[in-house]
């Protein structure tokens, strides 16, 4: 596809369960963003890869927060033991270090039961 | 420490009429940029503007223009001729540029409203 695409769209896990994420971003963007956004809050920054590495994950809450990116392209937000407190939309963007723009995706919303 | 502040967290504003979104941002180095998104009930991030802090005009984009005024340290976004398909978030953010740095600081965000 043309955008960043994100699955799953929506996501509902009890308390305690790990969960997965994962973001497909726009063909050729070396670039990709994490960010969590809860409810009516703006952007918080999560994590950057350039390529497959993380030269900043600095806004991983705690430990049970980790992300990876295989072969340049996908990435996976894994949240382990999860709380309440971790339910919010959770946003993938990429771009091209060409040009300084940020694209989206249209998030996951995880819910913590 | 950067900071993104927008003290409007809502605004209304007439159909076909012009409205400004306040911006500040706090920042202790010389190259920045900033960026402008909009964010609808569907809830995708939709970028609409950037301004260089060196780019001494200020950026435009149809509807949208930037006011960036760098001594005050602040970046509003102006759209002209609002339509109804204008109500959303609107979020300011901000990026340090040179090389190691990658981290975009956002605001809270203004939520806009468009009246016909």
């Amino acid at each position: 596809g043309a955008g960043v695409s994100q699955s799953p769209s929506n996501k509902v896990t009890e308390k305690g369960k790990d969960v997965e994420l994962r973001c497909d971003p726009i063909s050729g963007h070396t670039a990709l963003y994490w960010y969590r956004q809860s409810l009516g809050q703006g952007l918080e920054f999560l994590i950057y890869f350039q390529g497959n590495s993380a030269p900043d994950k600095s806004g991983l809450p705690s430990d049970r927060f980790s992300a990876e990116r295989t072969g340049g392209s996908v990435s996976t937000l894994t949240i382990q033991r999860t709380q309440q407190e971790d339910s919010a939309v959770y946003l993938c963007a990429s771009s091209s270090l060409l040009v300084d723009t940020q694209y989206f995706g249209p998030g996951t919303r995880l819910t913590v039961l | 420490a950067q900071k993104i502040t927008q003290t409007q967290p809502g605004m209304f504003v007439q159909e076909k009429e012009a409205v400004t979104l306040d911006c500040t941002y706090d920042t202790s180095d010389q190259s920045y940029g900033l960026f402008w998104y909009k964010q609808p009930s569907s809830g995708e991030m939709i970028f609409l503007i950037y301004q260089g802090s060196y780019d001494e005009q200020n950026a435009t984009e149809g509807r949208y223009s930037l006011n960036f005024q760098k001594a005050r340290k602040s970046a509003n976004l102006v759209i002209s001729a609002s339509q109804l398909g204008d109500s959303a978030m609107y979020f300011c953010a901000m990026r340090k540029l040179g090389s190691g740095t990658y981290k975009y600081i956002f605001g809270t965000g203004t939520r806009l409203k468009v009246l016909a």
